[in-house]
């Protein structure tokens, strides 16, 4: 069965510093891939979306997350955290059994420090 | 602007009662799921249905039933509220057909059950 791994529950990073995010998949084939972002007290919103048109995927808020087939991976970044990004982030994957189901990671909460 | 609405936003009920959630979906779309979301666990489907009078069981599927009128609703149903079952409860939709796999989340509602 397909999953979705997120390292680290906890990101903790300065305001102004690289945000990094990871999301390991498994997968035979490429995936549909997905990350997803959380506010406090609101449902998931969608930060961008892979579907194998590039491996370079831009989303809102100037986060970006690249394909990697070799290391079956999906990582988020972003160039400079701002405050505004402390939330939670969840990685998901759609499985390749056609349904339209998606697999959910764990997530990750993304702490800004001033 | 189309959009996804749930309700109540909060409810506390007791043990052994039946509880409704209600979803609403105004995008159209054929697809509609239900989650839990619990510290630890991420978030869990519970039920999901892919068109009118479709509905099927996902992984914590056990207390809950929901059922498919309409296109635009998908209300979900404790049975007998069990403590277990506090739980912050989402709906999402998504659309259906060839690479429409990325998922619209409703607010969510935060049940208690004492």
């Amino acid at each position: 069965a397909q999953s979705v791994t997120q390292l680290g529950s906890h990101v903790s990073v300065s305001e102004g510093a690289l945000v990094l995010l990871r999301c390991n998949y498994s997968s035979s084939v490429p995936p549909y891939l997905f990350w997803y972002v959380q506010y406090p007290n609101q449902g998931l919103q969608l930060l961008l979306k892979y579907t194998s048109a590039a491996t370079l995927v831009k989303g809102i808020n100037g986060f970006e997350a690249e394909f990697k087939k070799s290391e079956t991976s999906f990582h988020l970044t972003k160039p400079s955290a701002h405050m505004s990004d402390a939330a939670e982030y969840f990685c998901a994957v759609r499985p390749m059994d056609s349904s339209y189901k998606l697999i959910f990671g764990s997530g990750t909460r993304l702490l800004v420090r001033p | 602007d189309a959009e996804i609405t749930q309700s109540p936003r909060h409810k506390i009920t007791e043990t052994g009662r039946q509880v409704t959630l209600a979803c609403h979906q105004t995008w159209n779309h054929n697809n509609m799921f239900w989650y839990r979301q619990d510290l630890g666990h991420g978030l869990r489907l519970i039920h999901y249905s892919y068109g009118v009078q479709d509905t099927n069981k996902g992984e914590v599927s056990d207390g809950y039933s929901v059922s498919r009128s309409n296109t635009e609703d998908l209300p979900l149903t404790l049975e007998s509220a069990a403590s277990s079952q506090t739980s912050v409860y989402f709906c999402a939709s998504s659309g259906g057909g060839a690479g429409n796999y990325e998922q619209y989340f409703g607010p969510g509602t935060r049940l208690t059950v004492t």
